[in-house]
């Protein structure tokens, strides 16, 4: 398996503001990942976060509302921008190591937008 | 697309007793097919995963899934719970097609798991 750890682990943000979430992974991956965990409810893929490349987003989900980064094979974070009482949620970073099929997840950062 | 159906919202069984946790999905090819756990206030945790061969999988925790084709169904199970099983249990699929769907997840919504002592 894969360690993963997020920071900040929780915050609650004014609305209109950013937040950035950082995502680090003990070993080098080939894929990471942004998930989305509304209260109450299961969790819905963001985006793919790409090495040195723009992260491929799925349909919902847009690079001004929420950029990410990857600089490296064992770092990313995902920004959520222009934030509104919707934005809040459990953000989850998930990782997969080469040639292996499941994916690892992160301690979730709990987001609540006032 | 793909889809998963997780039928049951919570599921209450007695400790020791045998449980199952119900798992239906829908994949255009053949499924990749995995279970997490999510207890309170932490990420998900991987339990096990199908992909080919043996229809009942063995995982973490004593727990074990049975994969039915035709029912197109992926049900959790474990033959004697206990009090700290008491958690959210998720199933997922990926469509073996990556060229169309990559490696995304689709996730089922989640059954809440309560063991009763």
């Amino acid at each position: 398996s894969a360690v993963i750890s997020q920071k900040p682990s929780r915050d609650i943000c004014q609305r209109g503001t950013s937040l950035t979430i950082q995502c680090q992974v003990d070993s080098q991956v080939t894929m990471m990942f942004w998930y989305r965990q509304q209260p109450g409810q299961s969790l819905t893929l963001i985006a793919t976060a790409n090495q040195g490349s723009e992260a491929t987003y799925e349909s919902g989900f847009v690079i001004d509302k929420f950029p990410i980064s990857r600089p490296n094979l064992t770092f990313s974070t995902l920004t959520v921008s222009n934030m509104s009482p919707e934005d809040s949620s459990i953000y989850l970073c998930s990782a997969k190591r080469t040639g292996g099929l499941e994916q690892y997840f992160g301690p979730g950062t709990r987001l609540t937008v006032t | 697309a793909q889809s998963v159906a997780q039928p049951e919202d919570q599921v209450n069984v007695a400790e020791g007793n045998p449980l199952t946790v119900k798992c239906t999905y829908s994949v255009s090819g053949n499924p990749y097919l995995f279970w997490y756990v999510q207890y309170p206030n932490r990420g998900l945790q991987f339990l096990l995963k199908y992909i080919t061969g043996d229809n009942l999988v063995k995982g973490s925790y004593g727990f074990e899934a049975e994969f039915n084709k035709s029912q197109t169904s992926f049900h959790l199970k474990k033959p004697s719970a206990l009090v700290s099983d008491s958690a959210l249990y998720f199933c997922a699929v990926r469509d073996i097609k990556t060229r169309e769907y990559g490696n995304k997840l689709v996730f089922g919504a989640g059954t809440i798991l309560r063991v009763k002592s």
